[in-house]
């Protein structure tokens, strides 16, 4: 059974902190790494994919993949309000197209 | 453009009823899926298809059909509607390039099987 397991939370922060985000996954085959932001009632978005092992950055987010330890994770650099919402990670295993997703982690943002 | 467009928003159903959620888009994306998330918990695949004609099952097809006659459209079949279907339905879409496998979702169906 192929799994991506996140802490549920939530994890609370206070604004202009950095947040961190974990998830880990089974299978030594995965080879994309996703995170997506989904807002209460609304559809998900990505916000980061990452390929290979290290980080990747972008603005406010970097995504760090470790592939032999089988974990990946979100850092959301000076918190603000609006980053409060439910964070999903995804995983691709092989070459078809399906994703594993996390539960998501829930972040709560305090001003 | 438009995206993602998913007919209805909501809909409240009783059971043993059928209906069809719509799905459709306009980036002309080869890959389109149908997801549901129950409250807490993460997106499931029901359905994806990799062209038109094309179709296959994901995680939980029990209970759904789908049919892929164009590239833009992709609709699920809910046949015998039970509470366990009570669920927000996602249909996304992705290019077909490797290098790009960004999901763009719909806005979601909010459905009640009563």
């Amino acid at each position: 059974q192929k799994e991506v397991e996140q802490n549920s939370g939530p994890l609370s922060v206070p604004e202009g902190a950095i947040a961190s985000l974990n998830c880990t996954y089974s299978d030594r085959g995965s080879q994309s790494f996703f995170w997506y932001r989904q807002y209460s009632g609304k559809s998900p978005e990505l916000i980061m994919s990452i390929y290979s092992n290290g980080d990747k950055e972008d603005g406010r987010f970097t995504a760090q993949l470790n592939k032999a330890s089988q974990y990946v994770s979100l850092l959301i650099r000076d918190s603000q309000p609006s980053d409060s919402a439910t964070y999903l990670c995804a995983v691709r295993v092989g070459n078809n197209r399906k994703l594993i997703w996390g539960l998501g982690t829930s972040l709560a943002v305090n001003p | 453009n438009a995206g993602v467009t998913q007919t209805p928003k909501f809909r409240i159903l009783k059971i043993g009823q059928s209906m069809t959620l719509q799905c459709t888009q306009d980036m002309n994306h080869n890959y389109m899926y149908w997801y549901r998330q129950d409250p807490g918990m993460g997106l499931k695949l029901i359905y994806y298809s990799v062209g038109a004609g094309i179709t296959d099952k994901g995680e939980v097809p029990n209970g759904y059909n789908v049919s892929r006659s164009t590239t833009e459209d992709f609709p699920l079949r809910l046949e015998l509607a039970a509470p366990s279907q009570t669920s927000v339905y996602f249909c996304a879409s992705s290019s077909k390039r490797t290098t790009n496998e960004k999901l763009f979702f719909g806005s979601g169906t909010q459905l009640s099987v009563l």
